[in-house]
């Protein structure tokens, strides 16, 4: 079974210009998470899409991130701006929910490491 | 905001001795999950427990849940070098939140 797919692996911006990261989850998952870790701390949910609806995004800095999951299946995360405190990974995760009660684990993309200079 | 806590921040221990790590949370939840991260690369999943359950065993791993502490541990037996990496609670599958993690290091 493939797991979930990032690209790019990693990337160098320079402040105020913009990017985008990718994401392909586990075939079959309605489930997508955007997370961004900073080094030395734990991961920050961004954004959770269940199909193509937003489960909830109320840690994603709206005036410059972005994220979008058309279909249903790959999603895109972009910031624009970039600034420098935006330099973190940013972490993909796909699951699959059936009920409240029946869960399966999330699945991590490597994830995108990003530098802002 | 952050769910989990998971405490201590670090620790350091030698091949064969066991760790424990804890994880506090704030709200009521319906499962916590325990994951792993290697140095730069994606978290892995090792255990879920429910709500309703007390413990849990896989393999070198046993988790605990006391709902009414709202905490949990995570203990790893006989460790090993390669269990090296950081290790995070997270709550739930909906708005799964993450703590800061605990950085377990096994020296050989």
């Amino acid at each position: 079974e493939a797991g979930v797919a990032q690209s790019p692996r990693y990337k160098i911006i320079e402040k105020r210009q913009s990017v985008a990261f990718w994401c392909n989850p586990i075939s079959g998952h309605a489930t997508l998470y955007w997370y961004q870790q900073i080094l030395g701390q734990g991961p920050k949910l961004l954004i959770q899409f269940q199909n193509n609806g937003v489960v909830d995004d109320s840690q994603l800095p709206k005036d410059r991130f972005s994220a979008e999951r058309l279909k249903g299946v790959d999603s895109t995360l972009k910031i624009q701006p970039a600034k420098l405190e935006d330099s973190a990974v940013y972490l993909c995760a796909s699951s699959t929910i059936k009920t409240l009660d029946r869960y399966t684990e999330a699945f991590f993309g490597q994830g995108t490491r990003l530098t802002v200079v | 905001s952050q769910q989990g806590e998971e405490d201590p921040q670090a620790l350091s221990i030698q091949e064969g001795e066991n760790a424990t790590m804890n994880c506090s949370y704030k709200t009521s939840i319906n499962n916590l999950q325990w994951y792993r991260q290697n140095s730069g690369r994606g978290l892995v999943h090792l255990i879920l427990i429910r709500s309703n359950e007390r413990e849990k065993h896989s393999g070198r791993l046993r988790v605990t849940l006391d709902t009414s502490k709202k905490s949990s541990s995570l203990l790893i037996t006989a460790s090993r070098a390669a269990d090296t990496a950081s290790y995070f609670c997270a709550t739930d599958m909906i708005r799964m939140r993450f703590g800061a993690g605990t950085r377990l290091t096994v020296k050989p």
